[in-house]
């Protein structure tokens, strides 16, 4: 039972140009998402989030997008960089429960330069 | 200086052994986590500690038992290792701002790579 989905298990971009990692969730009560980069050998950590009160929210190259309606979020890197080849982790939590935060499969990303 | 640390990061063992993975965040933080990476890679909650109080429990084998001293340590123990115990741990912690706060950013240690064999 996948409640969030990240259906591209790898994706290629080339350095400067924009990475979109797209994500999918099914569960309804789901109000905050967070996304989380991985690299080899060591923990995810945490990249950006976004409430459900709000559609969009940047910091600095990273955008997310979040459309309640379809229940999809994506994570937008411009420009992308090399330094930014890592595994990434959509995330989400319910309101019931901020402490249970339920994961994605992860999408590796290669920036190539 | 490492924020959440565990140890060890590799553990290679054979079926039936007994096994524990330490864990300590210098965070200060009152929650603690534990997750397992499956072949699959999906990362999935097992255990979620606060204040040395247990909070989550997933529906794991109670092979698995989790031990917390305070609130700065989290170890796993586990009984009877299988084959399919073989995965990645990470344990991770969190400070909400406030209860019941959303943005409950976990911070993850480098994770334990456990082989049974």
């Amino acid at each position: 039972d996948q409640q969030v989905k990240q259906n591209s298990p790898s994706l290629s971009v080339q350095e400067g140009r924009i990475s979109i990692l797209n994500c999918d969730y099914t569960n309804s009560m789901f109000d905050y998402f967070l996304w989380y980069k991985k690299y080899p050998a060591e923990g995810p950590t945490f990249l950006i989030s976004i409430s459900s009160i709000k559609d969009k929210n940047e910091d600095g190259r990273f955008t997310v997008f979040l459309n309640k309606s379809a229940k999809h979020l994506s994570l937008h890197i411009v420009p992308s960089q090399p330094g930014d080849s890592a595994v990434y982790f959509c995330a989400a939590s319910a309101g019931t429960s901020y402490d249970k935060v339920i994961f994605g499969p992860g999408t590796s990303l290669s920036v190539i330069p | 200086d490492t924020a959440v640390s565990q140890t060890p990061k590799y553990l290679v063992t054979q079926m039936g052994n007994d096994k524990s993975i330490k864990c300590e965040q210098n965070l200060g933080h009152d929650t603690m986590y534990w997750y397992k990476q499956d072949s699959k890679k999906f990362l999935k909650i097992m255990f979620s500690y606060n204040n040395k109080e247990l909070i989550i429990n997933e529906t794991v084998p109670n092979r698995f038992s989790p031990k917390s001293p305070d609130k700065a340590h989290l170890n796993l123990h586990i009984n009877s290792l299988e084959l399919g115990d073989s995965a990645v741990y990470f344990c991770a912690s969190s400070q909400p701002l406030l209860a019941g706060d959303a943005k409950n950013i976990q911070y993850f240690g480098a994770g334990t790579r456990l082989s049974v064999l």
